[in-house]
């Protein structure tokens, strides 16, 4: 059964900081990879999403790298702002079975000006 | 190109009523997903469905709680005898065809009293 688990699950930092947010997950068989972002009360914003087959993919200020054999994911925000403030998901699609995506519980995070 | 609709955005029923959450995917999307996300945590899957099929509804509650996407309309999202700990947030995604890429609507918030 996949597990997927993010770390840590909140964080605080001054504006300007580089930061990174972790995802592991148990069962490296898996289809692709996804980050998104949750802003309050909102829906889910998709931010970049890594295929099974590739390392990283990167979008602005944001990098995320897909190692699978260690089952690690890692989001790479450069230059943070405080309208990064926000609540990352780490999303895992199965690779058998039929598509089925499992979510972590986020990170909130929170960008001081 | 309209994204993921879903409605009502809000919805307030009391115990023992029935909820129905409507979610229109995006266009030419033929496959749908449910998730339910409690207060502070992160959204677990609830049903994946194609056009009159059901294909995983291994999230789903065993009692009161029903999915169907038909052939013409959107799909339904039925809870029945709603309790207080059926208050959430509901959301659908939707993808195309044999690409795992989530689009998720803005989600509806149901609230039992």
């Amino acid at each position: 059964k996949q597990e997927v688990t993010q770390i840590p699950a909140a964080l605080s930092v001054p504006e300007g900081e580089n930061l990174v947010l972790n995802c592991s997950f148990t069962d490296s068989a898996i289809y692709n990879l996804q980050w998104f972002r949750q802003d309050p009360g909102k829906g889910l914003t998709s931010l970049l999403l890594i295929q099974s087959s590739q390392r990283e993919q990167t979008s602005g200020r944001l990098n995320a790298s897909l190692d699978k054999s260690s089952g690690r994911s890692t989001l790479y925000i450069a230059a943070s702002q405080p309208g990064d403030s926000a609540t990352y998901l780490c999303a895992v699609t199965r690779g058998t079975g039929g598509f089925k995506t499992i979510f972590g519980a986020g990170t909130r995070l929170f960008v001081k000006a | 190109n309209a994204g993921v609709m879903q409605n009502p955005r809000h919805l307030v029923r009391r115990r023992g009523q029935e909820a129905r959450l409507r979610c229109s995917p995006m266009k030419g999307h033929s496959h749908v997903y449910w998730y339910r996300q409690l207060p502070e945590e992160g959204l677990k899957f609830m049903v994946y469905l194609q056009k009159e099929n059901i294909i995983d509804e291994s999230g789903m509650p065993k009692e009161r709680f029903s999915a169907e996407f038909p052939k013409e309309g959107p799909s339904i999202l039925r809870i029945q005898q709603v309790v207080r700990g059926d208050s959430a947030a509901y959301f659908c995604a939707s993808s195309p065809p044999g690409v795992q890429t989530l689009h998720f609507g803005n989600g509806t918030r149901l609230t039992v009293t």
